[in-house]
């Protein structure tokens, strides 16, 4: 059984909104990444770390920030929310290497911009 | 460049055999994922495959060619719960994921 979590799981808040989604794990994972995904569609990766104070952007990151002040804290921060943002973010760790570069999900957080 | 193709839709019956397939382009490979997702749920991981061949697990299997670029989910003895959607991925040169949009599988009595 995997141990990230996200919080929230749901949020609706209006236009211009600084919001922050939390992610932890207790897996002792180097590796965690933020992806968005839109129903049937495809997951876009925002942000990774490798380790600590490592912070490397995907394809979707400009207009969002993480920190990695932590090894099990990820969070993702979007200064000013705008409806484009409303999908669903998943946070993923994973130990590393090659060969056991499974991903451990959390359980998403849905976000709605109106 | 770098894609990833498989089928949006597919549907199958309950006890049946399924086969999903996954078509992929990249100059860089170290290996492809089969992920299930749940509808509203987080992926979780069911398969790697890094040589070419057929990676059995219980009533899943996966096989690669890597020569091709393709690769397949063998779903056996199909349930109710396998009703998901079935996300292929690959690690670039970089060991970066490039993902699928996904297959949704429909299984019906």
């Amino acid at each position: 059984e995997a141990d990230i979590y996200q919080t929230p799981r749901y949020l609706v808040i209006g236009t211009g909104k600084k919001i922050t989604l939390e992610c932890s794990q207790t897996m002792g994972h180097d590796k965690m990444y933020w992806y968005q995904q839109d129903p049937g569609m495809e997951l876009h990766l925002i942000h990774y770390s490798y380790g600590v104070n490592s912070t490397e952007k995907g394809d979707l990151s400009s207009e969002s920030t993480v920190s990695r002040i932590r090894t099990e804290h990820f969070p993702l921060t979007l200064e000013s929310a705008r409806p484009s943002h409303t999908s669903q973010y998943l946070c993923a760790s994973s130990s590393g290497g090659a060969d056991t570069g499974e991903l451990f999900f959390g359980e998403g957080s849905r976000l709605t911009v109106l | 460049g770098q894609n990833i193709d498989q089928p949006t839709e597919m549907t199958a019956t309950e006890g049946a055999i399924v086969q999903i397939n996954c078509t992929y382009q990249t100059s860089g490979f170290n290996g492809l994922f089969w992920y299930q997702q749940h509808a509203g749920e987080a992926p979780t991981f069911l398969s790697y495959n890094v040589l070419d061949g057929l990676e059995e697990k219980g009533r899943f299997s996966s096989f690669l060619s890597r020569s091709k670029g393709y690769s397949y989910l063998l779903l056996k003895e199909l349930q109710m719960k396998d009703s998901a959607s079935y996300l292929c991925s690959f690690m670039d040169s970089n060991y970066q994921l490039i993902w699928g949009a996904g297959t949704k599988l429909i299984i019906k009595p």
